[in-house]
């Protein structure tokens, strides 16, 4: 079984709709948790951590839910450049502070 | 967040020559990492660069074939040996560890290899 999964995707949206990605992670001693966004031809970059109580970075939301191993992504009012692959990222602390990534999830937001 | 280049930023090589990967790093970091992320795949991790002793590799990479060095908190390389088209990709390394962001990962702009 994989440590991260996502769904694939692609999310075909329209500009200004509201999604959601969720990602499950196998390692119930999983210590952090991250998203990070990739445009096509570049790398990954940090979008936001994700906290126990959950955080918010103006239109983007991520939750955290322990008892259920995933972790959430809402985008709100989504903006043609919200458009890129969305990596579910976990952290392990046991093991050297290893990060596990999703294959992630692909949005297009069309106008 | 750290400032991170990487050189070269793509190469086209031939069959069976080596290749040196250089990173480096605005700041002193604990952590250094090497991935490698094929056409339309997510991240693999090859290595952790260990500052002063042998990288640790992960299943399926070895020493012979993705020699790492890391001389200090700032710099390391990662060299593709006797290189086949089957190891084309984008090679990235990633910092963690930086002052203020203790447990984010943070990438260099990464590598575009083809071998033909």
């Amino acid at each position: 079984r994989k440590e991260v999964e996502q769904d694939p995707g692609p999310f075909n949206v329209p500009e200004g709709a509201t999604v959601a990605f969720n990602c499950t992670y196998s390692n119930s001693a999983s210590q952090s948790f991250f998203w990070y966004r990739q445009d096509c031809r570049k790398e990954p970059k940090l979008l936001m951590s994700v906290y126990s109580s959950g955080n918010e970075d103006g239109r983007f939301t991520a939750q955290l839910n322990r008892a259920s191993q995933y972790i959430s992504l809402l985008i709100r009012d989504s903006k043609l450049s919200d458009s890129a692959t969305y990596l579910c990222v976990v952290n392990t602390l046991y093991n050297f502070n290893k990060f596990y990534f999703g294959s992630g999830t692909k949005l297009n937001v069309k106008p | 967040s750290a400032v991170i280049s990487q050189k070269p930023s793509r190469d086209i090589c031939q069959r069976g020559t080596s290749l040196t990967i250089q990173c480096q790093v605005d700041s002193q970091v604990t952590m250094m990492f090497w991935y490698r992320q094929q056409p339309g795949q997510s991240l693999t991790l090859i290595a952790t660069a260990n500052q002063g002793s042998e990288a640790t590799y992960e299943s399926g990479f070895v020493i012979d074939k993705f020699p790492i060095s890391r001389p200090n908190l700032t710099f390391s390389t990662l060299t593709v040996s006797n290189m086949s088209p089957e190891d084309s990709s984008i090679y990235l390394c990633s910092v963690q560890g930086r002052a203020g962001a203790s447990n984010e990962q943070f990438f260099g702009p990464g590598t575009r290899l083809t071998v033909l």
